[in-house]
Formats: structure tokens, C-alpha cells, sequence
């Protein structure tokens, strides 16, 4: 079965960092690109950033260009979004997408709440 | 990455179909047939439901489909259920490998 589970979530300060992580299980991990998706309370969907399947490519959303790195260790199976100086408007749900089928993300995990506030 | 426009609602009676939009430019929608479609319940992940415009994962029911004309795509949901009633998203490949999203429509059956 093909699971993607989100972890590292929490309240930080505005200007602060946070590590959000991704494990994947039940498909091989290297041969997909994933994605980081975000979506504020009671908000839609955001694209944040995508990353290639060997980690050679990487795009990000305008909005957290600068400040978000995305990475992947594909012997951990794990995908990651370093964030830094976070902003009260990046609070939101992160989801770890895996892009399965052509420009489409086919498995979400359950998602990981960012808040960012004093 | 301007978002893609949706109307924030539609609305339709059981056994119904229901058509809802999608609007973007000759950058993202029109320039590309890579529009997906996907379905949220509150609290929940979104879900897939059409990839490549018109195209269906394995276990989506027929009832879904989408098409594109120019710059709009569209999906429509026949035979409307009750299970239906949750929030769709559109989203299109915008080039140098982004994604944008659609604001999001809420379906209510009626």
C-alpha cells in the first residue's frame, strides 16, 4: 500500500525555522518526483515546491522562493522542506504529494499544521 | 502563478450533473494538457479524480469526467450522490516543472 505520512509541524515565531519531513513506503520512492503542497485554514490549495525524482531538479512557488529548500533522501525513503524566516501567512496544512501519473499528484498524506506566531 | 479562477460554489439535486469551471490563461490551462481535478472532504487529503483533462485513475467512477476548451477546463460530476458534496480543486502545469491551483469550488447537494 502506498503511504506518505508527514511529520515536524508545530508553532514557530515569525522570522524562525522548521524542518518538516516526509517518509514514503510502498513504492520506490527514487522513481517519482514529490511535491510539498500547502493549504491555509479554511483556504485552498498552494503549491509550494517540487523536486525531481534523483534530486537534480527543483521548482518553487514565488512566495517561498528564498526562504524553502526542498530535498530528498531517497535510502531514506524521505522527502523534507527546510523552511526558514516563516511568516505568519505561511501558516498552513503541508502535505507531501507523490506525482504519480503525468503533472498530477496521486497519493496526499494527511498533512502536518505549520503555525507561525507570537 | 496567479491562481486559476473557480467559482466558490455549485450546487445540484441528487441523480443531477453538475458542471464547474476553470479558468486560467494561455500559460497554464491553455497551454498545456495537463489539468487534474481533485476532491476534498472536510478534514481530509485531497483526492485525484481526473489527471491529463479527461483522463481517470483507476477506481474513480465514470461519473466524473473533465474536458478543456482553450484557456477553461471543466468537470462535471453525473448521476450527482450524496458522497459528492465536498470541495474540488483544479490545477494545470504552468511550466519549469510549477503547479497552480484553482481557488476551489464547494459542491452542495442538494
Amino acid at each position: 500500500e502506498v503511504q506518505v505520512v508527514e511529520s515536524g509541524g508545530g508553532l514557530v515565531q515569525p522570522g524562525g525555522s522548521l524542518r518538516l519531513s516526509c517518509v514514503a513506503s510502498g513504492f520506490t520512492f527514487n522513481n517519482y518526483w514529490m511535491s510539498w503542497v500547502r493549504q491555509a485554514p479554511g483556504k485552498g490549495l498552494e503549491w509550494v515546491a517540487t523536486i525531481k525524482d534523483d534530486g537534480s531538479q527543483r521548482a518553487y512557488v514565488d512566495s517561498v522562493k528564498g526562504r524553502f529548500t526542498i530535498s530528498r533522501d531517497n535510502a531514506k525513503n524521505s522527502l523534507y522542506l527546510q523552511m526558514n524566516s516563516l511568516r505568519a501567512e505561511d501558516t498552513a496544512v503541508y502535505y507531501c504529494a507523490r506525482a504519480g501519473l503525468p503533472m498530477a499528484r496521486d497519493y496526499w498524506g494527511q498533512g502536518t499544521l505549520v503555525t507561525v506566531s507570537s | 502563478q496567479s491562481a486559476l479562477t473557480q467559482p466558490p460554489s455549485a450546487s445540484g439535486s441528487p441523480g443531477q450533473s453538475v458542471t464547474i469551471s476553470c479558468t486560467g490563461t494561455s500559460s497554464d490551462v491553455g497551454g498545456y494538457n495537463y489539468v487534474s481535478w481533485y476532491q476534498q472532504h472536510p478534514g481530509n487529503a485531497p483526492k485525484l479524480i481526473i489527471y491529463e483533462v479527461s483522463k481517470r485513475p483507476s477506481g474513480v467512477p465514470d461519473r466524473f469526467s473533465g474536458s478543456k476548451s482553450d484557456n477553461t477546463a471543466s468537470l462535471t460530476v453525473s448521476g450527482l450522490q450524496a458522497e459528492d458534496e465536498a470541495d474540488y480543486y483544479c490545477s494545470s502545469y504552468a511550466g519549469s516543472n510549477s503547479l497552480v491551483f484553482g481557488g476551489g469550488t464547494k459542491l452542495t447537494v442538494l
